[in-house]
C-alpha cells in the first residue's frame, strides 16, 4: 500500500514569491492534515480536512496562506506571498477517519531567501 | 485541550530497553494517548495508542497508569535504528474539539 506522497521534497524560493505544495493521502482515508514544523520543534497544525471540508484552520495564516482538497482526495497547500518566517517543513497526514493514527508524508522543505 | 510534557533528551544502550514517560495530568475521558517517532529527514511515524489499558504491538508496549495521568512507552530492546525524537500527545473529542497538540518530544539517543 502507497503511503502520503508530497511533492515537491525540497523547495527554495526569494521572499514574496508564491509556492504550492501538493498531498495525495492514503487511498481511503477521510481525514487530511497540513502541519508545520519548525527546526526543533513539533509539527504545528494548520488546517484539517474532513472530506473536502475544513474543520479546523484555526491556526493558518489567512492572510496569506490557503488550501483546498477537491474532491475529498488530494490536497493543495499555497502560500502567497511568502516571507522569510514561514522557512520549515510541511508536512501532510491522513487518517481512515478522524481520531485514528495518523500517517505521514515526508515532507516538504521550504526555504525562503 | 490535554498537554503532555515530556524529557528533553534520553540516552539508553543498544539491546537495553529504553523506557519514555509522558505526563498528561489533565487528560479528560475522552481522549486517548498516541505516541509517535521521528527519525531525522522523516515525517513522524505511528508507534501505539491507548486508552485506559495497557497496549502492546510489534514496535512497542504502552503503559498508561490507573488515574491516566501519565504513561510509559517501552521499546523492549533498543537498536541503534530507534535513535529519533519520540511524541506524546493527548487527542480525542468531537470533530469541533478535536486537536492534535504535538509538543517538542524527547530526542532518544541510542548508544552502542
Amino acid at each position: 500500500e502507497a503511503g502520503v506522497v508530497q511533492s515537491p521534497r525540497y523547495k527554495i524560493i526569494e521572499k514574496k514569491q508564491p509556492v504550492a505544495f501538493w498531498c495525495n493521502p492514503i487511498s481511503g482515508h477521510n481525514t487530511l492534515y497540513w502541519y508545520r514544523q519548525n527546526l526543533g520543534q513539533g509539527p504545528e497544525l494548520l488546517i484539517r480536512y474532513e472530506n473536502e471540508e475544513a474543520v479546523d484552520d484555526s491556526q493558518l495564516p489567512k492572510d496569506r496562506f490557503s488550501a483546498e482538497r477537491l474532491k475529498g482526495v488530494d490536497s493543495t497547500l499555497k502560500i502567497q506571498p511568502a516571507e522569510l518566517g514561514d522557512s520549515a517543513v510541511y508536512l501532510c497526514a491522513s487518517s481512515f477517519f478522524l481520531g485514528y493514527e495518523q500517517y505521514f508524508g515526508p515532507g516538504t522543505r521550504l526555504t525562503v531567501t | 485541550d490535554a498537554k503532555t510534557t515530556q524529557p528533553p533528551s534520553m540516552d539508553c544502550a543498544e539491546g537495553r530497553a529504553a523506557n519514555l514517560p509522558c505526563n498528561h495530568s489533565t487528560i479528560s475521558g475522552n481522549e486517548y494517548v498516541y505516541w509517535y517517532r521521528q527519525i531525522h529527514s522523516q515525517g513522524p511515524q505511528y508507534i501505539i495508542h491507548g486508552l485506559k489499558n495497557n497496549e502492546t504491538n510489534e514496535m512497542a508496549s504502552l503503559i498508561i497508569t490507573e488515574d491516566r495521568k501519565s504513561s510509559t512507552l517501552i521499546l523492549p530492546h533498543a537498536t541503534l535504528r530507534d535513535t529519533a525524537v519520540y511524541y506524546c500527545i493527548a487527542q480525542g473529542g468531537d470533530t469541533g474539539g478535536f486537536k492534535t497538540i504535538f509538543g517538542a518530544g524527547t530526542r532518544l539517543f541510542v548508544k552502542a
